[in-house]
């Protein structure tokens, strides 16, 4: 199975911020990566598909790159609707594998 | 508009088998797949498995033995089944449509329905 390590675990940031979380695929997966966030008692909503693509409806200020293996979101000047838990996926071979996700909260 | 639901039992006994029901609409189960993820509270998703648009399936390895995904397209529905369920089966279980092949996601998900597991 192929492993995302997603970091850091919990994130705390001020308004305004940028903010990015990453995650190492254990091999490459190609584009086959997408972020979600959830907040409490929700679904996971889709930020990002296909590694740097932005979902439809989603703000601008989220966005997503790729160097390699590693996968990044990055968040511009942080708002106080974006604290949840962002997680990432990897579609590239089954079973899709999640991150471990990443709770990001305002200082 | 896109939705999915999945429906099913909230409680189920230890060893039972546990059957879940993902009713999809606005858009065609021989057009897109759609995998069943489930979450532990307070921990992070799993993806269980996938019925394919053509009808293929595939698991999670680590569930493999106890899980089954079948289909009925004319009720546009998506069925789960997993026996020999324990209290670590316990969690929210949800249905997304897969849009892998232009865009690589679960593009939408359903609202979940809780299981819990006890006797």
């Amino acid at each position: 199975d192929i492993q995302m390590t997603q970091s850091p675990a919990s994130l705390s940031a001020s308004l305004e911020e940028i903010v990015t979380i990453t995650c190492q695929a254990s091999q490459d997966i190609g584009n086959y990566l997408s972020w979600y966030q959830q907040k409490p008692g929700k679904s996971p909503q889709l930020l990002i598909h296909s590694a740097t693509s932005l979902a439809d409806g989603v703000p601008s200020r989220f966005s997503g790159s790729r160097s390699g293996t590693q996968y990044s979101l990055k968040i511009n000047r942080l708002q106080v609707e974006d604290t949840g838990i962002y997680y990432c996926l990897q579609h590239y071979s089954a079973p899709d594998t999640f991150g471990a996700g990443t709770k990001l909260e305002l200082k | 508009q896109v939705q999915l639901k999945e429906s099913g039992p909230g409680l189920v006994q230890p060893s039972e088998t546990l059957s879940l029901t993902c009713t999809v609409s606005g858009f065609s189960l021989t057009s897109y797949s759609v995998s069943w993820v489930r979450q532990p509270s307070g921990k992070g998703p799993e993806w269980m498995g996938r019925m394919w648009y053509d009808g293929d399936t595939a698991y999670n390895s680590a569930l493999k033995s106890r899980l089954s995904i079948s289909r009925d397209t004319s009720k546009n529905q998506v069925f789960l089944k997993m026996n020999s369920l324990q209290t670590d089966d316990t969690g929210t279980y949800y249905c997304t449509r897969d849009h892998l092949d232009t865009e690589a996601a679960f593009d939408y998900w359903g609202q979940g329905v809780m299981v819990t597991v006890s006797s």
